[in-house]
C-alpha cells in the first residue's frame, strides 16, 4: 500500500485559477515537506512542516499556501496559476527536523499543466 | 546558496559494466553537509539509494556505493556490475546541517539506461 498519497496523479488548469494539491502520509511522520520540478530544473525545495508549523518557505510567491488540517495532511494551495506553475510537485515526510540526517520518503508527485 | 552537479543527461551502460555518476557539491555552512543518493525507477516514486553523513565514509547499497570526499566535495556513485534493473534516473542531494530545516538540495538528475 502507498505510504504517501498524492492526488490527483495528473492536473491541468488554466491561467488565473486555483488548485489545491492534497498529499497524506500514513508513515507516522511528523514533518513534512514539499518540493517542485520543473521541466529540465532539479527538484526545488519549497516549505517544511513540523507538527503542522511551518519552519521553512524558500517560495518567493505568496500564491504558493500549504495547509495542514491534520498531522498527515499538508496540501498545497496555488492560487492566480501561471503557465511557469507548470512541474511535478512533489509530497515528502521524514520522522522528524532534528539532526538533518532524517531520511525523507517522497510521494508520486502530481504533474500540473497551466494553460 | 548550496549546489549539486552531476553528470548531465543520460548515461548508457551494458549489462554487467561497471558505473561511475559524478556528483559535486558546494554547500554554504561551516559544517559538513549530509550527503545523499536518491533514486526513481520508472513509474515509481523517488526513493532513497543511501546516506552518508559524516566526511570520509563510504555508503553502500543495492551494490552502489558513494564515498563522502570532503577534500573533493565529491560524492560519485559507483556499482561494479549494472543490471538491466538498475535504468532509472539517480539523483544526487545534500542537506546542509546549517541552513534550512531537513532542505534537501538535488542535482539535475541522471539517467541511467542499462543495455541487455
Amino acid at each position: 500500500d502507498p505510504k504517501i498519497i498524492q492526488k490527483p496523479k495528473y492536473l491541468v488548469a488554466v491561467t488565473g485559477s486555483e488548485k489545491i494539491l492534497i498529499c497524506e502520509q500514513y508513515l507516522g511522520h511528523n514533518a513534512m515537506y514539499w518540493y517542485r520540478q520543473s521541466a529540465k530544473k532539479p527538484l526545488e525545495f519549497m516549505f517544511s512542516y513540523s507538527y503542522q508549523k511551518l519552519m521553512d518557505n524558500q517560495t518567493a510567491s505568496s500564491r504558493f499556501q500549504p495547509q495542514s488540517s491534520k498531522k498527515n495532511h499538508l496540501d498545497l494551495q496555488i492560487t492566480a496559476l501561471k503557465p511557469d506553475d507548470s512541474a511535478t510537485y512533489f509530497c515528502a515526510s521524514s520522522q522528524g527536523l532534528g539532526g538533518s540526517s532524517y531520511e525523507q520518503y517522497f510521494g508520486p508527485g502530481t504533474r500540473l499543466t497551466v494553460l | 546558496g548550496d549546489s549539486v552537479t552531476q553528470t548531465e543527461g543520460q548515461v548508457t551502460v551494458s549489462e554487467s559494466k561497471s558505473l561511475i555518476i559524478n556528483c559535486t557539491y558546494s554547500a554554504t555552512s561551516i559544517g559538513y553537509p549530509n550527503l545523499f543518493w536518491y533514486v526513481r525507477y520508472p513509474g515509481e516514486g523517488l526513493q532513497l539509494l543511501l546516506k552518508v553523513i559524516t566526511a570520509g565514509q563510504k555508503g553502500s547499497s543495492r551494490g552502489f556505493e558513494a564515498t563522502y570526499n570532503k577534500e573533493a566535495t565529491s560524492f560519485h556513485l559507483q556499482k561494479a556490475s549494472v543490471q538491466e534493473s538498475d535504468s532509472a534516473v539517480y539523483y544526487c542531494a545534500l542537506s546542509d546541517q546549517g541552513g534550512s530545516f531537513n532542505k534537501l538540495t538535488f542535482g539535475a538528475g541522471t539517467r541511467l539506461a542499462v543495455c541487455p
